[in-house]
């Protein structure tokens, strides 16, 4: 069974520092990876997605990709506390179907 | 990013009634679906709706108490048959746009209460 597995958290950071989010798959033929943020009775918002490996940088969000490893990780420079959220890791194997993992918890302490 | 709109917000319902939750989806969406999401857990899909046939359900979820339909490719409804307490959840609608990045956006949800 495909998986996509993340840490619950919660993962605290005080402001300003980086936060580090996590993720590995196990379906070697991944191809799309996706970075959702989920505000506590909202929706998921998708922040970033990556298709190759390596960083991709979007403002204060870096998306890391090692498909060797089948892991996928989000950095967040100058963590603010309004990036406090649920993570949501996902990604699709090639059909239509994306697979989302649990979600890690954020919380960014003033 | 795709424009999803979902009605109604929230409702309140009692045990055993119907809810039918409305999705419409720009043009440039392709594959629409339809999840939940308990209180504190993530997503579970429920189904995929699909244009003009019956969706295609995930273990777990039956047509019977889930119907769903599609009638054209940019508007879907989910309902909720004889609700029970345990359906309080947060419905979500999504698709994913044409084009080769399956990129899958989610509609405001629907937060649904059964007393």
């Amino acid at each position: 069974q495909k998986e996509v597995e993340q840490n619950s958290g919660p993962l605290s950071v005080p402001e300003g520092a980086i936060a580090s989010l996590n993720c590995t798959y196990s379906d070697r033929g991944s191809q799309s990876f996706f970075w959702y943020r989920q505000y506590s009775g909202k929706s998921p918002e998708l922040i970033m997605s990556i298709y190759s490996n390596g960083d991709k940088e979007d403002g204060r969000f870096t998306a890391q990709l090692n498909k060797a490893s089948q892991y996928v990780s989000l950095l967040i420079r100058d963590s603010q506390p309004s990036d406090s959220a649920t993570y949501l890791c996902a990604v699709n194997t090639g059909g239509f179907k994306t697979i989302f993992g649990a979600g890690t918890r954020l919380f960014v302490k003033a | 990013s795709a424009v999803i709109s979902q009605k109604p917000s929230r409702d309140i319902c009692q045990r055993g009634t119907s809810l039918t939750i409305q999705c419409q989806v720009d043009s440039q969406v392709t594959m629409m679906f339809w999840y939940r999401q308990q209180p504190g857990q993530s997503l579970t899909l429920i189904a995929t709706a699909n244009q003009g046939s019956e969706a295609t359900y995930e273990s777990g979820f039956v047509i019977d108490k889930f119907p769903i339909s599609r009638p054209n490719l940019t508007f879907s409804t989910l309902t909720v048959s004889n609700m029970s307490p345990e359906d309080s959840s947060i419905y979500l609608c999504s698709g994913v746009r044409t084009g080769g990045e399956k990129t899958q956006y989610f509609g405001p949800g629907t937060r649904l209460l059964v007393l």
